[in-house]
């Protein structure tokens, strides 16, 4: 069975202060996808970035950037220098493969990291 | 370009009613995916739509069933409502890929917030 946890329910840092949000999933496919999501006060859930299992090349977009190693089963996001604008709750979900290696869409999601940035 | 709307924005009903959801997909999208977000939790996935069918189905009673109209938009509708059904209602939209069987990223709708009294 899928399954994606995250551990930290809620983490506060003070602003520019670096944050990393942990990812730990587990799958028994081969080919697979990893998502991140930012849900705002406002409830709309935002994409962040989607990788697919054979690419573990880290990622790096702006402040934000993501740490995947298979080996470990993680998925982590980093935000440098975190701003008031960060505070939300962040969700990290998994999808399996379709037919053709794409993914299915049919997410499954951790429960989430409340993120509060204190100015 | 429009994203995905939703509508209502908020309802409320009482238990043993039944409620329709809408939802628009972004432009050039054709399949419409439904979350269910409980309060503190992270979305669970109700079914996916494609092609006016349904596709992907997840952990859902019978009671929540959906339609998808050719124009891609879709209803959710859940029958007999019960108190624990009271959530976010999330609707998500993506494209078909051309290869068929599975999808580009999917962009969510602001939700529909219910609740049952």
């Amino acid at each position: 069975a899928q399954k994606v946890t995250q551990a930290q329910t809620e983490i506060s840092v003070v602003e520019k202060e670096d944050v990393t949000l942990d990812c730990v999933y587990e799958t028994r496919d081969t080919t697979y996808y990893l998502f991140w999501y930012k849900q705002p006060p406002s409830g709309e859930l935002v994409f962040l970035i989607r990788r697919n299992s054979f690419d573990e090349q880290n990622e790096i977009s702006g402040r934000y950037s993501w740490n995947f190693q298979k080996s470990t089963s993680s998925f982590n996001f980093t935000i440098t220098a975190s701003q008031v604008v960060d505070s939300a709750v962040y969700f990290c979900a998994l999808s399996e493969a379709g037919f053709y290696g794409g993914a299915t869409n049919k997410l499954i999601f951790g429960t989430g990291t409340l993120l509060a940035v204190q100015p | 370009d429009a994203g995905v709307t939703q509508s209502p924005t908020h309802l409320i009903k009482t238990r043993g009613q039944q409620v329709t959801l809408r939802c628009s997909p972004k432009s050039g999208h054709d399949t419409v995916s439904w979350y269910q977000q409980a309060l503190g939790q992270g979305p669970q996935f109700i079914f996916q739509y494609y092609e006016e069918e349904e596709r992907q189905r997840g952990n859902f009673p019978d009671r929540f069933s959906g339609h998808q109209f050719p124009n891609y938009s879709s209803e959710l509708n859940v029958n007999a409502l019960l108190l624990g059904d009271s959530a976010l209602y999330l609707c998500a939209s993506s494209r078909q890929q051309s290869s068929g069987g599975s999808t580009d990223t999917q962009y969510f709708g602001p939700g529909t917030r219910l609740t049952v009294l």
